[in-house]
């Protein structure tokens, strides 16, 4: 089956600083890939959907200038969350659409990455 | 624009006994229909979806979902349930575009005791 994963699956990181994170189709190509953020105990909110060669489409309410999103190639789409706070910290789980597929059907999603911001 | 609605935060059943999820489901147009489950720390695992046709879908681990339209429901349910089931299950909705967004509702807590 489709395989997404994320790297890195945890990270701790100082107020400030800014942080990576990968997200990979292992065996298919996306064009769009799918970027989200879950606080504890809660849903799943939609931050943006990132194209293939193109700029990301955020969601309202997400500051794109702090989470940067590149989607350089059919296989990879990075999320930089830029000066990260403690209130940054959270779940962000990416999800992405097999170029081939079907209908939006067949998002697969990645295991996700916990950032904590001290 | 769509919405999704779980109507229970938590379930709590013992091992070997059925269990309902709740899902109902807003939206203007036609939509696909889906249930995620995630275990603790982890992502979301696809366990069945509508599309089309049968209103009645099986999935994986012995779950099922029925389409109700009139009733803009798509509950989930399993005949007996493992404590392996422990997890937080999430239905979702979305348009029929390859883009289109997932729209989550708040998930079920399914806490299975022995």
């Amino acid at each position: 089956g489709a395989v997404v994963s994320q790297h890195p699956s945890w990270v701790i990181c100082k107020s400030g600083t800014s942080v990576k994170i990968e997200c990979r189709s292992l065996d298919f190509q996306a064009t769009t890939m799918f970027w989200y953020r879950q606080f504890p105990k809660q849903s799943l909110m939609l931050m943006a959907t990132s194209n293939e060669g193109s700029k990301a489409t955020y969601e309202q309410g997400v500051e794109k200038d702090k989470f940067l999103i590149n989607h350089a190639s059919l296989t990879l789409s990075t999320l930089t969350v830029t000066s990260a706070h403690p209130e940054d910290s959270s779940f962000y789980i990416c999800s992405a659409t097999p170029l081939a597929g079907g209908p939006s059907d067949t998002q697969y999603f990645g295991p996700g990455t916990r950032l904590t911001v001290l | 624009a769509q919405s999704v609605t779980q109507l229970d935060s938590q379930v709590p059943v013992f091992e070997e006994a059925p269990v309902e999820l709740r899902c109902n489901y807003s939206s203007s147009v036609s939509v696909y229909l889906f249930w995620y489950v995630q275990y603790p720390n982890q992502g979301l695992q696809l366990l069945l979806k509508y599309l089309s046709g049968s209103t009645l879908v099986k999935g994986i681990n012995g779950f099922e979902a029925e389409f109700n339209k009139s009733q803009t429901s798509f509950h989930l349910r399993k005949p007996s349930v493992h404590i392996s089931d422990t997890a937080e299950y999430f239905c979702a909705v979305s348009g029929y575009t390859r883009t289109d967004k997932l729209i989550f509702g708040t998930g079920t807590r399914l806490q299975v005791f022995p």
